[in-house]
């Protein structure tokens, strides 16, 4: 098993760019969430989904859409990218189940924006 | 709304014991979730508390009182390698992170 793929790895976008982070999980995971980290600081929930077809928006959603059109994939798209959106982004995964609750994390895109 | 409580920074020597506390406010709970963090790299599940009471791993044990809206992480016989941010999360039907704690292993 992979876990939860994200590409890229590095990107560099200017202002006003739009582009998609992409993310993959072959666990079949019910839930999948999108964050982003800043330099020094905790993780802040953007987007996540319980399910195919199911989308909700965390604590920072502006800016940002995603779908959830299958259960491996969930996708996170840039509108138009500004320079406060440069950031470390994790997409994670977990499934559904009560006594397996935690998350797996994806290896991280690093996003500058110029 | 949600609120999370964990320190900033802890130290401790290797071998030595160290407890990271969390309270938290939040509805829809359903358990409380620990994650490791080395720098650079993606945070890394550690430990779930659905009910009450300790749960064991290795060196590593998880504590929760639903009641009282707390938890702690205790690490065990510490190692350099334990240097890392440490995240207590809720578990609701999503998973918000608190700023967390920076443990730093000194020699």
């Amino acid at each position: 098993n992979a876990g939860v793929t994200q590409t890229p790895k590095f990107q560099v976008l200017k202002t006003g760019q739009s582009m998609t982070l992409q993310c993959a999980q072959d666990m079949n995971h019910e839930y999948m969430s999108w964050y982003r980290q800043d330099p020094g600081m905790g993780l802040r929930l953007i987007h996540y989904s319980v399910g195919a077809g199911i989308t909700d928006q965390g604590e920072v959603p502006n800016g940002y859409n995603v779908s959830r059109s299958t259960t491996e994939d969930f996708p996170l798209r840039l509108l138009s990218a500004a320079p406060s959106q440069t950031s470390v982004y994790f997409c994670a995964s977990s499934a559904g189940s009560p006594v397996n609750y935690g998350y797996t994390f994806g290896s991280g895109t690093r996003l500058t924006v110029v | 709304g949600q609120s999370l409580e964990q320190p900033s920074e802890v130290t401790a020597v290797e071998g030595a014991i160290v407890q990271i506390n969390c309270t938290y406010q939040t509805s829809g709970f359903y358990g409380l979730s620990w994650y490791q963090q080395h720098d650079g790299g993606a945070p890394t599940f550690l430990s779930y508390n659905a009910l009450d009471g300790l749960e064991e791993t290795g060196r590593f044990s998880s504590f929760l009182s639903r009641s009282d809206s707390y938890g702690y992480l205790l690490l065990q016989e510490l190692q350099m390698k334990d240097s890392a941010s440490y995240f207590c999360a809720p578990r609701t039907r999503q998973l918000t992170f608190g700023s967390g704690t920076q443990l730093t292993v000194l020699p």
